[in-house]
């Protein structure tokens, strides 16, 4: 298994509290994903990143932000949760430019916005 | 903008069956498409990987085949077994996406091997 941890694996938050999320890989690969999981939507792609510093938006991107200071963590910020954001997050991390290679993924953070 | 569907979205077999799980997606424009498993409370471990070149990959009991014309792919697995039962999921990656390297993932089929 890729070396992938996510932290925390659980949480409980009120509505308006800021929530951040951290995904930390021992692969020293490039690209890093951050993606949600809903019941009905599959898995949609929240941000990424290409390298330290280097990030973009994905297709669900309203609400969240990310940073990536060290090739090895990403962290996923909620600035304001909202009950819409209770989802599963799942980081992923690829080792070039896929297209050619798979993603590996982490094993997920079950967020709750009450 | 790509769409990915996965037909049916839950399937219950008896052990030892051979089974098929389709996927569709609207854009044939692609690089890849992946085969993924999600156990339960758990990430998604890929299963196989077939770029747009390629027709099919083959891993053990499972066999992918891609029609990249017809936008579909089928996953094939041979001989099923109560192991066997999770979900499977089929993402592709777009050549035409803004967004880098986003996979764009169908929903699903939960899968259940009966003993």
């Amino acid at each position: 298994d890729a070396g992938i941890t996510q932290s925390p694996r659980h949480k409980v938050t009120e509505t308006g509290t800021p929530v951040t999320l951290r995904c930390h890989q021992t692969e020293n690969h490039r690209y890093m994903y951050w993606y949600r999981q809903d019941p009905g939507h599959g898995l949609r792609l929240i941000h990424y990143s290409y390298g330290v510093k280097d990030t973009d938006k994905g297709e669900v991107s309203d609400g969240y932000s990310v940073s990536r200071s060290k090739t090895e963590d990403f962290l996923l910020t909620l600035e304001s949760a909202t009950s819409s954001q209770t989802s599963v997050y799942f980081c992923a991390i690829s080792e070039s430019f896929p297209g050619q290679e798979t993603q590996y993924f982490g094993p997920g953070t079950r967020l709750l916005v009450l | 903008k790509q769409e990915v569907t996965q037909i049916p979205a839950a399937l219950s077999v008896p052990e030892g069956e051979n089974l098929v799980l389709n996927c569709s997606f609207t854009d044939s424009a692609i690089y890849n498409l992946q085969w993924f498993r999600q156990d339960p409370g758990k990430g998604l471990t890929s299963l196989l990987l077939i770029q747009s070149s390629q027709r099919e990959q083959t891993s053990g009991r499972l066999n992918a085949s891609l029609d990249k014309s017809s936008g579909r792919s089928t996953l094939y697995i041979a001989a099923s077994q109560p192991g066997d039962s999770a979900t499977y999921l089929c993402a592709v990656r777009s050549q035409g996406d803004n967004a880098g390297n986003m996979l764009t993932f169908g929903g699903g089929t939960r899968l259940m091997v009966k003993p």
